[in-house]
């Protein structure tokens, strides 16, 4: 079974819009974290985002914020105002377990395309 | 400039070539990963290293064959590969006694086995 699901194998949003990217997770570990990364074109993964099972409010960071619904195991990345620089692939990866367990695990990811 | 150099960008060997492909992290972190990503699929964890002891495996071909001197360089060493092994390489380092230290990657080594 995946770990880490994104349904979405594109999105397109126009230009200063918001845009949600859905990511779904399943772990039966109480201690987890979930990360969101960009892949632009060029191909190096740029890390934008962490949200930890302990963490009592929604991670936001500038233009991002992760809207985490713990009960659902939902963990959806929110983009404000885009930019044509966020069109990129976006991966949504989880860590399990306690601290020193290494491993991320990705989703297969979601296009985005920001239109002018 | 990013904090993991991966070099070269591109490579393209023959079934039959030996290369190697290096990465070097200037952050400080002790755990290095290679990830193998192919079209339409997640990336795959190919290999980990933390504090320069191979901790991960995951099911790799033994084509394909990590060397970790160090905290910093981590290599892949790669012989008699296969068209399907064709795919961007990425390598990551991380800071492993942190739980929410993400991972940082590299610009990746595309492959092309022919």
């Amino acid at each position: 079974a995946q770990k880490i699901t994104q349904t979405q194998p594109g999105m397109f949003v126009q230009e200063k819009e918001a845009v949600t990217l859905d990511c779904t997770y399943d772990t039966s570990d109480p201690s987890y974290g979930l990360f969101w990364y960009k892949q632009p074109s060029s191909g190096e993964m740029i890390f934008l985002i962490y949200q930890g099972s302990y963490d009592q409010q929604n991670a936001t960071e500038g233009r991002y914020s992760l809207n985490f619904q713990k009960a659902r195991k939902s963990a959806n990345l929110v983009i404000s105002a885009s930019q044509l620089g966020d069109s990129a692939m976006y991966f949504c990866a989880m860590r399990e377990g306690p601290g020193g367990s290494e491993k991320l695990v990705f989703g297969k990811g979601t296009k985005l395309t920001v239109n002018p | 400039e990013t904090g993991v150099t991966q070099t070269p960008r591109h490579l393209v060997m023959g079934m039959t070539n030996k290369k190697s492909l290096k990465c070097e992290q200037h952050l400080g972190h002790n755990a290095m990963y290679w990830y193998k990503q192919s079209a339409k699929k997640p990336l795959e964890l190919m290999f980990v290293y933390n504090f320069k002891e191979q901790t991960e495996n995951n099911s790799v071909p033994s084509r394909f064959s990590p060397e970790c001197p160090n905290s910093s360089h981590l290599f892949l060493h790669l012989h008699t590969l296969q068209p399907e092994d064709s795919a961007l390489y990425l390598c990551a380092s991380s800071q492993p006694t942190e739980y929410n230290s993400p991972l940082h990657f590299g610009n990746g080594t595309r492959l092309t086995v022919t």
